[in-house]
């Protein structure tokens, strides 16, 4: 069954640098989301992004992140100037094409900030 | 306000066990409701989703949603060790993001 693939799984970066987390979606898929869940907490929405720009960000989405699909396969994440506090699992998660249809998640990337 | 609830656990069962797990909502613009499985060190697993109100079964898994009392069940029927994981429901109106629940922490003994 196809997959979303995440890289790296594990991040360890120090704080106030710049990091990139990686997505490959399932290929025919149009929509892309990354969401993240700190330790003992809820599954939080990030962004969604289709046909190359952003339709929703949440207000955890501000100008530290940002998002992109530089080469139609990867779809990445980029957190500038990292805060401990972005310490998390970040999850991509991919879905078809219109309509409601659910979307389907990667193993994530645990991100820790030293 | 899009809150999703969901009482932690832990829940443990022995195998064979009928399973239930919960969750409430207080936005009733939420449409469609899902729900994952997810074990440790992995990634959200979908197990069914729902549209409005009414029930869905699938093998030993059965989602129910009461759209009048902002209630969503997952059953599952003669539980097996290899369920024990934590289950997520998550829900959406018509915007792309999904609202989760906290999770349930299942664990199914031999």
């Amino acid at each position: 069954e196809p997959e979303v693939t995440q890289t790296p799984s594990h991040q360890v970066t120090q704080m106030g640098q710049e990091v990139i987390l990686r997505c490959v979606p399932i290929s025919n898929h149009l929509y892309f989301y990354w969401y993240r869940q700190i330790l003992g907490q809820k599954v939080e929405f990030l962004v969604s992004f289709y046909n190359n720009e952003i339709s929703e960000k949440s207000e955890i989405f501000d100008d530290q992140f940002s998002v992109e699909r530089p080469d139609g396969s990867n779809f990445t994440l980029k957190i500038r100037s990292t805060k401990l506090e972005d310490s998390a699992m970040y999850f991509c998660a991919t879905r078809p094409g219109q309509g409601f249809q659910p979307q389907h998640f990667g193993d994530g990337t645990r991100l820790s900030i030293l | 306000q899009k809150e999703v609830e969901q009482d932690p656990g832990p829940l443990s069962v022995p195998e064979g066990a009928i399973v239930s797990l919960n969750c409430t909502y207080s936005n009733s613009a939420f449409q469609y409701f899902m729900w994952y499985r997810q074990y440790s060190r992995k990634g959200p697993e979908l197990l069914m989703y729902t549209y409005s109100s009414g029930n869905k079964e699938d093998g030993r898994f059965t989602a129910q949603v009461d759209k009048s009392s902002k209630y969503i069940s997952l059953f599952i029927r003669d539980s097996q060790p290899s369920d024990s994981a934590t289950y997520l429901c998550a829900m959406s109106d018509y915007s792309n993001q999904f609202y989760f629940g906290t999770g349930t922490s299942l664990t199914v003994i031999p």
